[in-house]
């Protein structure tokens, strides 16, 4: 298993453009996240889905888009890119098992506006 | 609004000493608290908690929940340079969504 990845590692965007940053899982998990960190804020969630085809907005939802095609990928898309978005990425999915109910996160995005 | 509070944000502390970090939740809807060591990357998990009264444990690490109270502590034993990390506490509420909401962290760091 790879367990969850993420690419691009590193992004340096300019104001006003768009990207999707990319996440995959091969666990065959129903729920996946995003999540952004900024310094002293811990996580915040941006966007979530319960399974393919259901996403629903987290804490900070604005200027971000997401789909659930299938149940492997879970793509984000920064619609017209702001220095306010400058963070680092985190794409995350569950094990919703009985004894466990833990979160995978994959290796982050750092990703820069300038 | 849901939220979750750690204390303290930040923390210094020498070899061998024990360390109690705190986090308190004002969720609706509570279903389970989580704790995790974040080091130069992702967040990796520590334990997730659902039971008031219930210590988990892993070697030098302990967690326990207060649903009455509305926290939870996470104990460090003994210290070591390799326990340096930003520790992170998070809330799932509802059921069946998977989402999380996290504390700010907090950051310690462990000196020879």
């Amino acid at each position: 298993n790879a367990g969850v990845t993420q690419t691009p590692k590193f992004q340096v965007l300019k104001t006003g453009q768009s990207m999707t940053l990319q996440c995959a899982q091969d666990m065959n998990h129903e729920y996946m996240s995003w999540y952004r960190q900024d310094p002293g804020m811990g996580l915040r969630l941006i966007h979530y889905s319960v399974g393919a085809g259901i996403t629903d907005q987290g804490e900070v939802p604005n200027g971000y888009n997401v789909s659930r095609s299938t149940t492997e990928d879970f793509p984000l898309r920064l619609l017209s890119a702001a220095p306010s978005q400058t963070s680092v990425y985190f794409c995350a999915s569950n094990d919703r098992g009985i004894t466990t109910d833990t979160q995978y996160f994959g290796p982050g995005t750092r990703l820069t506006v300038l | 609004e849901d939220k979750v509070v750690q204390s303290p944000l930040s923390l210094v502390v020498h070899e061998g000493d024990t360390v109690t970090l705190n986090c308190s939740y004002e969720v609706t809807n509570f279903r389970s608290l989580l704790w995790y060591k974040q080091e130069k990357k992702a967040p990796t998990f520590l334990f997730m908690l659902t039971s008031s009264g219930i210590e988990k444990k892993s070697g030098r690490l302990s967690s326990i929940l207060d649903k009455k109270e509305l926290f939870s502590i996470l104990n460090i034993t003994a210290t070591q340079t390799g326990d340096s990390a930003i520790y992170l506490c998070a809330v799932e509420t509802s059921g069946n969504t998977g989402k999380l909401i996290f504390g700010q962290g907090t950051t310690l760091q462990v000196k020879p």
